[in-house]
């Protein structure tokens, strides 16, 4: 079974410019989530996904971040303008329907704004 | 908010020795789940544990959650380099808050 795949694996950027990542879920997996993990940090949910519509946006800054699953499957992040404090690695999960939500990550992306 | 503190954050053994980390909160969890992370990897999941009191294994990995289910503890028997990684606790809110919290990790070198 292909996990859960992502790309850019590294992205370094300027502030005020954006980037995009995309993910694809593992085969079947109706929930998604982005995740963004700050060195020395846990992973912070930043929003998730049941099939193609938002469960929980509350921590995704919405001035500058956006997200949408448009068929359901693969997702795609995007920040605009970025933040020097956007470094982070990103990180996609998906898990299946299941009562104690266990989740799959891919590698992630690892984004440095300088 | 529900807030999960883990201790030590970071952890530098000899190979073979024991090693005990730890995942505490105030906040009570319908369960709580291990992961570990290796660098440049995203977390992979080791154990879910559900029922207060409850003890599970893992070869050498013993995870074990509290009666209460605010706490658990990862326990790790003659630790082997292949076991450095950044080990993650997550727990699952109940009643209507379906979310993972993740606490910040204990970073564990295990050298050989």
């Amino acid at each position: 079974e292909a996990g859960v795949a992502q790309s850019p694996r590294y992205k370094i950027i300027e502030k005020r410019q954006s980037v995009a990542f995309w993910c694809n879920p593992i085969s079947g997996h109706a929930t998604l989530y982005w995740y963004q993990q700050i060195l020395g940090q846990g992973p912070k949910l930043l929003i998730q996904f049941q099939n193609n519509g938002v469960v929980d946006d509350s921590q995704l800054p919405k001035d500058r971040f956006s997200a949408e699953r448009l068929k359901g499957v693969d997702s795609t992040l995007k920040i605009q303008p970025a933040k020097l404090e956007d470094s982070a690695v990103y990180l996609c999960a998906s898990s299946p329907s299941g009562v104690y939500n266990e989740q799959f990550f891919g590698p992630g992306t690892r984004l440095t704004v300088l | 908010t529900q807030l999960l503190e883990q201790s030590p954050q970071f952890l530098s053994i000899q190979e073979g020795e024991n090693l005990t980390v730890y995942c505490n909160s105030s906040s009570v969890f319908s369960s709580l789940q291990w992961y570990r992370q290796e660098p440049g990897e995203g977390p992979v999941l080791l154990v879910t544990v559900v029922t207060g009191g409850e003890v599970k294994k893992l070869k050498r990995l013993t995870f074990q959650f509290g009666d209460a289910r605010k706490d658990s503890s990862l326990h790790i028997t003659a630790a082997q380099p292949g076991d450095t990684g950044l080990y993650l606790c997550a727990g699952l809110g109940g009643g209507s808050n379906y979310k993972l919290t993740f606490g910040k990790g204990t970073l564990l070198t295990v050298n050989p």
